[in-house]
């Protein structure tokens, strides 16, 4: 299985609303990450998990909360976003035990915040 | 932090030709080089990569080569096909042990012309 599954495919918020995006890897891998893609751009890191930890937080605004509960599981918590935070959130995972290996990326939530 | 240029933005090549994207990166620190290939509305994939001690790699049609010295790294696609038709996306990276921060660069939309 080398398949990163993210939910849901597309995401409608108000701006007051409170939401949640899911993603779900069993390949092992000890580290995942969240990007934030604006349309005909490249991604952009936001956050990185390492053993279930926060080890990176790209000076996103909060938010924006991840939550990695578990090795397998990585949660991006939405409140109060902006119109300007519309854009395709992609999951990445990828293993730590070697030094710099693939990063495999899910199919993405396309977030539209009205 | 690492800053990624990548050339051209827009590539078009007739089917049967070759295919170059050229990209530099800044920090010299930097030594894990992937390259992602994305179709419209996909997930980014990764089509080869390249690690700093080595200069040269190929896998069939793709070939990647790193200059370390000039800190930059090129993508060569030959005998190009309809379905090569996607966005390219270098990057860089110094991952440290438990970590993986990609910079991408800014991307090349490739066209194929059956």
């Amino acid at each position: 299985d080398t398949e990163v599954t993210q939910t849901p495919k597309h995401l409608v918020m108000g701006m007051t609303n409170k939401k949640s995006l899911k993603c779900e890897q069993h390949m092992g891998h000890r580290a995942m990450y969240w990007y934030k893609q604006k349309a005909k751009k490249p991604p952009e890191l936001m956050f990185v998990y390492s053993y279930e930890k926060l080890s990176i937080n790209e000076s996103v605004p909060s938010r924006f909360s991840p939550e990695c509960p578990n090795s397998s599981l990585l949660n991006l918590h939405l409140h109060a976003l902006q119109p300007e935070d519309s854009a395709l959130y992609l999951c990445a995972s990828s293993q730590v035990e070697q030094f710099n290996t693939e990063a495999f990326f899910g199919q993405g939530t396309r977030l539209t915040v009205v | 932090g690492e800053n990624v240029e990548q050339h051209p933005s827009t590539l078009s090549v007739q089917e049967g030709d070759s295919a170059v994207i050229k990209c530099t990166y800044s920090d010299s620190a930097s030594n894990y080089f992937p390259w992602y290939k994305q179709e419209l509305g996909k997930r980014p994939q990764l089509i080869i990569d390249i690690r700093s001690n080595v200069g040269e790699k190929k896998d069939q049609r793709i070939a990647v080569t790193l200059n370390k010295t000039a800190k930059h790294f090129s993508l060569h696609i030959t005998e190009t096909q309809p379905e090569d038709s996607a966005v390219y996306f270098c990057a860089a990276s110094k991952g440290d042990f438990g970590n993986e921060k990609l910079t991408f660069g800014t991307g090349t939309r490739l066209t194929i012309i059956p």
